[in-house]
């Protein structure tokens, strides 16, 4: 099946700094892909779609200026938590979309656990 | 709105019996839904999906899961537990229609079968 992975899988950061997340899709092409945040033992909260080569949209209460969000290739989107704060720890997953054939299933990365000190 | 309702935070279920996690949905239309479950410090990884067709859907590791339109529900189950299952599992909704509508997340069910 198809494969999404992220880079870094777990990364510590002192508050203040930023930290840039990437998510790949490997074996297809994402024209969409969506990034989540998961606290512990809760859902996963969409943050955002992201359509390669426009501006991500952002769901409510998601601060745009503060998660910065790039897909600039079909297979690459990025997130970007600037100036992290400790209430920005979280388990980030990104998750990605192939339009091709008639497959519906989104595919997810094995997440990014994001510890701001 | 889309919604996915896990009505059970947690399934206790000896090994070697049947087990069910609930779930209901609601959302305009038809729906597309989907189960997945993580384990610790993982990503979600896909159990199966209802697109159309046949209500009883049949995925991986043995799992099944009906769509009952009239009830609005999508509940997993299997017919036999094993204590390689536990772990937290997710019913998604996704509305059918045109354009990248997202997936949907029910609150998750933590599933523990005990040997």
């Amino acid at each position: 099946g198809a494969v999404v992975s992220q880079h870094p899988s777990r990364v510590i950061c002192k508050s203040g700094t930023s930290v840039k997340i990437e998510c790949r899709s490997l074996d297809f092409q994402a024209t969409t892909m969506f990034w989540y945040r998961q606290f512990p033992k809760q859902s996963l909260m969409l943050m955002a779609t992201s359509n390669e080569g426009s501006k991500a949209t952002y769901e409510q209460g998601v601060e745009k200026d503060k998660f910065l969000i790039n897909h600039a290739s079909l297979t690459l989107s990025t997130l970007t938590v600037t100036s992290a704060h400790p209430e920005d720890s979280s388990f980030y997953i990104c998750s990605a979309r192939d339009h091709q054939g008639t497959t519906y299933e989104q595919y997810f990365g094995p997440g990014t656990r994001l510890t701001v000190t | 709105a889309q919604s996915v309702a896990q009505p059970e935070d947690q399934v206790n279920v000896a090994e070697g019996n049947p087990l069910t996690v609930k779930c209901t949905y609601s959302v305009s239309g038809n729906p597309y839904l989907f189960w997945y479950v993580q384990y610790p410090n993982r990503g979600l990884q896909f159990l199966l999906k209802y697109i159309t067709g046949d209500n009883l859907v049949k995925g991986s590791y043995g799992f099944e899961a009906e769509f009952n339109k009239s009830q609005t529900s999508f509940h997993l189950k299997k017919p036999s537990a094993l204590v390689s299952d536990s772990a937290l599992y997710f019913c998604a909704v996704r509305a059918r229609r045109r354009g990248n509508t997202p997936l949907v997340f029910g609150k998750g069910t933590r599933l523990s079968v005990i040997a």
